[in-house]
Formats: C-alpha cells, sequence, structure tokens
C-alpha cells in the first residue's frame, strides 16, 4: 500500500515559474527522498533529507520536511520544459523496513 | 555497469503464462529491491535481497510471484500463471549496502503486459 499521498495530483505552468509539490506520509521515518519519473519508467533520485534535517537545497531544488506534520514539499524554482516529468516522494521507516514507500506522485507539465 | 539494467524492456504474454524478468544492478551493490508499478500510481515495493537471501519479500502479492538471486548479483524475477492484474512496470533498483542511508538506483523497468 501506499506510504504517503501527493498534493496536487496534476500541475501544469509557464516556464520561469517555480513549481511546488506537497507531500505526505504516515509513520516516523528515517529519511525522505524525492524522485523524478518520466514516462512511466525509471526513477531519477533528486534528492535526500534526513529526519533531523528541515530544509535542504540541490540547484535549483528545495526540498523542506516537518516532521510534526509528516509533510515535505518540493520547490523547483525557474521551471524549464525539461523538467516536465511525475515528481514522487518516498520514505524509509526509522526501523524495521529498508524499502521505500512510495507516494501516488505529482504530474508536472512545464508550457515553453 | 554504468546503472541498473533490466530486460526485457517490454514482455507481453498470455494469461496463464510464466514470465520471467531479470535485473543486473550496479557492480558492487550488495542490496537489491524489487518494485510495481500500476498505471498511475507511485511504485509498490514487492521483494529485497542483501546478497543471496531475500531479507524481505512481504512486499509479494501471492504465491505465483518469486525472485531469486543465486550469486548475490543478478536477480530474476518469476511470475506463474499470469493474470490480466499483474500488468505493470517492474522496476529494479540497487543500492550499495542494506543500509537506511543509502541511495537505490533505478533501472529502466520492464512493461509487462497480459493480455
Amino acid at each position: 500500500s501506499q506510504q504517503g499521498e501527493e498534493d496536487p495530483q496534476a500541475l501544469s505552468i509557464q516556464e520561469g515559474e517555480n513549481a511546488t509539490m506537497n507531500c505526505s506520509y504516515k509513520t516516523s521515518i528515517n529519511n525522505l527522498q524525492w524522485y523524478r519519473q518520466n514516462s512511466g519508467r525509471g526513477l531519477v533520485h533528486l534528492i535526500l533529507i534526513r529526519s533531523n534535517e528541515r530544509e535542504k537545497h540541490s540547484g535549483r531544488l528545495r526540498v523542506t520536511l516537518d516532521t510534526s506534520k509528516k509533510s515535505s514539499s518540493l520547490l523547483i524554482t525557474a521551471s524549464r520544459a525539461a523538467d516536465t516529468a511525475s515528481y514522487f516522494c518516498a520514505t524509509k521507516k526509522q526501523t524495521g523496513a529498508n524499502n521505500l514507500f512510495f507516494g501516488t506522485g505529482t504530474r508536472l507539465t512545464v508550457i515553453p | 555497469g554504468a546503472g541498473v539494467s533490466q530486460t526485457p524492456s517490454n514482455k507481453v504474454t498470455e494469461k496463464g503464462k510464466y514470465v520471467e524478468l531479470r535485473c543486473d544492478p550496479i557492480s558492487g551493490h550488495t542490496a537489491l529491491y524489487w518494485y510495481r508499478q500500476s498505471l498511475g500510481q507511485g511504485p509498490e515495493f514487492l521483494i529485497y535481497f542483501q546478497g543471496t537471501g531475500a531479507a524481505d519479500d512481504s512486499g509479494l502479492p501471492n504465491d505465483r510471484f518469486f525472485a531469486v538471486r543465486p550469486e548475490g548479483s543478478v536477480s530474476t524475477l518469476k511470475i506463474q500463471r499470469t493474470e490480466r492484474g499483474d500488468s505493470a512496470v517492474y522496476l529494479c533498483a540497487s543500492s550499495l549496502r542494506l543500509d537506511l542511508r543509502d541511495e537505490q538506483f533505478f533501472g529502466p523497468g520492464t512493461r509487462l503486459t497480459v493480455l
């Protein structure tokens, strides 16, 4: 079963605008990761944030984590048409299972 | 190799047939994971291996699904008596260790279609 949910399910923006996607999850986590997927195939790891971190940056990406609300957000600044893809958050539980639990994904479309 | 590879990239089969899906992890990665992704959904965990042994197979949906990794490298996911509901993209991932902190690297997936 899915661990989390992304919001919104779909997002359409103009090139150059910022895109914000949100993720909520259910259990205590060790870390939360964001992945990108083109055309329903391989997933590309974007960024990982640990449970004791609140914010992390990587290039045009900014991730926040609020463990009290069990939520995270991914901000992509100055979007490009090439950013068009599906974005998933995935969590690793604090104890026990080492597999990832994925959310339902946000489909981002960046219009040139 | 440069990354995780999976073969075949696409597999079309008929209901009731047996299929095998192969995953070649990144060289040196001891942990290997299988996920299944249905249309419009996020990937769902099936099984993972540490070395040759299945460390957790709790995600396998039923006993028609089985996976092996006999030499601790290549893994094969086997599906018996396929059903139309098995149609999905099957994703394989590997990581250096079975560790909460380790990043998983995903392959391109095998799209299975059961007619």
